[in-house]
């Protein structure tokens, strides 16, 4: 069964503060990993990550996937208050095009 | 651009009636959407993948006769929650997959189904 694995679950940091998010996951046939953030609608898309070892960066979220150990990792650098919500990260499998979804990481920051 | 909507927003309904979602593209044909559900706290659940035109392809556990869905065209996909129970109470969001090959899923805003 395929399974994508977040940590932690939650997160409350101070306004300014660096944190890093996880992503491990379990597929077969993997062919990418997404990364979204969710407030209080639906998700918003933030990276696609296919290659292994080439961060993707925008504004001061930044990430990078390592298909060899099987994990991802979300950076938010600076953090501002608008950057709390769920992080979601989730695997995009070769054939089928399903998302599977892991089970989000709760960020909140503290002004 | 890559903009999905969905209707109602939010819906309260008594047990035993159904409930119909809609979930349109609205600049760009969809040859594929999504429909999860997401209980609070918790991820999104993929429920099924609908296709213009084919029968919808339900995940393990969510009941076809239950959650009816239709993809009519390639910019309109529907979910009817038929015989609501309160346990069907949940966020329903559904999500388009472009004609151009991305692979990318863009997400409607989603639909808070309340049922008493």
């Amino acid at each position: 069964e395929d399974k994508v694995v977040q940590s932690p679950l939650s997160l409350v940091v101070h306004e300014g503060d660096t944190v890093t998010l996880n992503c491990s996951y379990e597929v077969t046939n993997f062919r990418s990993l997404l990364w979204y953030k969710q407030e209080k609608k639906a998700p918003t898309f933030l990276f696609m990550l296919t290659s292994s070892g080439i961060e993707k960066k925008s504004g001061r979220l930044s990430s990078i996937l390592d298909k060899k150990e099987l994990f991802s990792i979300l950076n938010i650098t600076a953090t501002q208050t608008g950057d709390s919500a769920i992080y979601l990260c989730a695997v995009l499998i070769f054939g089928n095009e399903k998302l599977t979804f892991g089970t989000g990481t709760r960020l909140t920051i503290i002004p | 651009g890559a903009v999905v909507s969905q209707h109602p927003s939010w819906v309260i309904c008594k047990s035993g009636t159904s409930v119909k979602i809609e979930c349109r593209s609205l600049d760009f044909q969809a040859t594929t959407m999504f429909w999860y559900r997401q209980f609070p706290k918790q991820s999104l659940m993929l429920m099924a993948t609908s296709n213009e035109g084919s029968k919808a392809t339900y995940e393990q556990g969510v009941e076809k006769d239950k959650f009816l869905i239709n993809h009519a065209s390639l910019t309109l996909s529907t979910l009817t929650v038929t015989s609501a129970h309160p346990e069907d109470s949940s966020f329903y969001i559904c999500s388009a997959r472009s004609v151009l090959g991305t692979y990318e899923q863009y997400f409607g805003p989603g639909t808070r189904l309340t049922v008493t």
